[in-house]
């Protein structure tokens, strides 16, 4: 048991869809993380909140779109996705804010299909 | 070339087997974490290291920072610890991670 929970575990959506993965951490950390994982790829940060302030966009298209309504839940809510974008997304927590760095804290994924 | 390098990619060894893993980093770093990802893709974290050593029952990790050059070793390896290393970089300022591809480790019994 990590502290940090996604749902869902598995999803399959179309291309004109639209859906909203969600995470939520038990820790009371005040920072959380969204990371994309391909297929062959290394693991790469999308998006950064800290204090539910978004600190972090990497060059994320923007048809995934965060929301972070309070310091223990993290949304992504996608739209228009490409087949491209089908992936392993993850989420993480850790405390926030100087000195650092901190321990990150993952979620156990949502696996990503777009057909 | 990626600013974080693991060696090597794949590792098959035999039950009890001593298994290094190897990380090479190009930038200024204030911490390294080495993460393990089992099958389905949970990632738990195992060490944040930002000098020497840390060890945690079989699992030792080493950091030379001058050489930027990270290890992780596991002593008398166990078909349980098959799954991928992951070593991950936290640039000079904030807590941003940049990844290694990870390792692959088998452990056959």
């Amino acid at each position: 048991e990590t502290g940090v929970t996604q749902t869902p575990r598995h999803l399959v959506m179309g291309m004109t869809n639209k859906k909203s993965l969600k995470c939520e951490q038990h820790l009371g950390h005040n920072a959380m993380y969204w990371y994309k994982q391909s297929a062959k790829k290394p693991l790469e940060l999308m998006f950064v909140y800290s204090l539910e302030e978004r600190v972090e966009n990497n060059s994320v298209p923007s048809r995934f779109s965060p929301e972070c309504p309070n310091s223990s839940h993290l949304f992504l809510h996608l739209h228009t996705l490409q087949p491209e974008d089908s992936a392993l997304y993850l989420c993480a927590s850790s405390q926030g804010g100087c000195p650092g760095p901190y321990e990150q804290y993952f979620g156990p994924g949502t696996r990503l299909t777009v057909t | 070339k990626n600013e974080v390098e693991q060696s090597p990619q794949n590792l098959t060894a035999q039950e009890g087997e001593f298994i290094t893993i190897n990380c090479s980093y190009s930038v200024g770093i204030s911490a390294l974490h080495w993460l393990q990802q089992h099958p389905g893709g949970g990632i738990v974290s195992l060490f944040m290291l930002s000098s020497g050593k840390k060890k945690h029952g079989r699992l030792i990790a080493t950091i030379n920072i001058q050489e930027k050059h990270s290890s992780l070793h596991i002593t008398a390896s166990h078909p349980r610890d098959s799954a991928v290393y992951i070593c991950a970089v936290v640039r000079a300022a904030g807590n941003k991670l940049t990844f290694g591809g990870g390792t692959r480790v088998l452990v056959k019994p």
